[in-house]
């Protein structure tokens, strides 16, 4: 899978919204963009995912660049319970991608009352 | 819906020992993953399963395996444990598996060697 570069760590204040940049410069046409995020003491959760164009649902957005090589996930006002280790995944095509996810460090996020 | 189940919660096992750890996936999801999640090694995938057949697998050795049921249940064995086999096993259940398929975690089984 590609490799994807995270910031270590970033700080929010509760209500106000998060960008959490994701650099990805060698992914390939086929690749999707994951979003994840683990809560301390839990499994990791499935926060969004898209291919190409922008995309939205109930707990994020997710803002993918022009020539695809950065996205950004858009915490729109943060809360106490999105303090968590946020995770960008490519996940490729093919046999080897079945069931799989690889995680890199992440981003821990801190949302400050 | 119920989400995925990871049984039991809690284990505490005896080196050389072997251990059998359940995952129930969300209903109608087809694809169950296994990763185990360490502090040194973070999460590290070990294999899927799909219509009871493994279809991908990570860099662990033979000492770890699974299966799958007819009903998409998915067990995980692992055989003559080690110390370094302490971890939280993690089971992800999906739709298809595929990269346009996202994972839904269960809360991990926490496995202590002694």
């Amino acid at each position: 899978d590609a490799k994807t570069t995270q910031p270590n760590s970033m700080e929010s204040n509760e209500e106000e919204p998060v960008h959490l940049p994701c650099n990805h410069s060698t992914i390939s046409g086929t690749d999707y963009i994951h979003w994840y995020r683990q809560l301390p003491s839990q499994g990791p959760e499935y926060v969004i995912h898209g291919l190409t164009s922008n995309v939205n649902n109930r707990m994020a957005s997710l803002a993918i660049a022009e020539d695809r090589k950065s996205s950004t996930l858009i915490l729109h006002r943060a809360t106490l319970r999105d303090a968590a280790v946020y995770y960008c995944i490519l996940r490729g095509a093919g046999g080897t991608s079945y069931g799989k996810l690889t995680f890199g460090q992440g981003t821990i996020l801190t949302v400050h009352p | 819906k119920a989400g995925v189940t990871q049984t039991p919660r809690y284990l505490i096992k005896t080196r050389g020992q072997q251990v059998t750890l359940s995952c129930s996936p969300i209903s109608g999801h087809r694809s169950v993953s296994w990763y185990q999640q360490t502090p040194g090694q973070g999460l590290q995938f070990l294999f899927e399963y799909f219509s009871e057949t493994q279809r991908n697998k990570g860099n662990f050795p033979g000492r770890f395996s699974g299966r799958q049921f007819s009903n998409s249940r998915s067990e995980m064995n692992v055989s003559t444990l080690e110390l370094g086999d302490s971890a939280l096993y993690l089971c992800a259940s999906s739709w298809t598996g595929g990269n346009n398929s996202p994972l839904h975690f269960g809360n991990g089984t926490r496995l202590t060697v002694t």
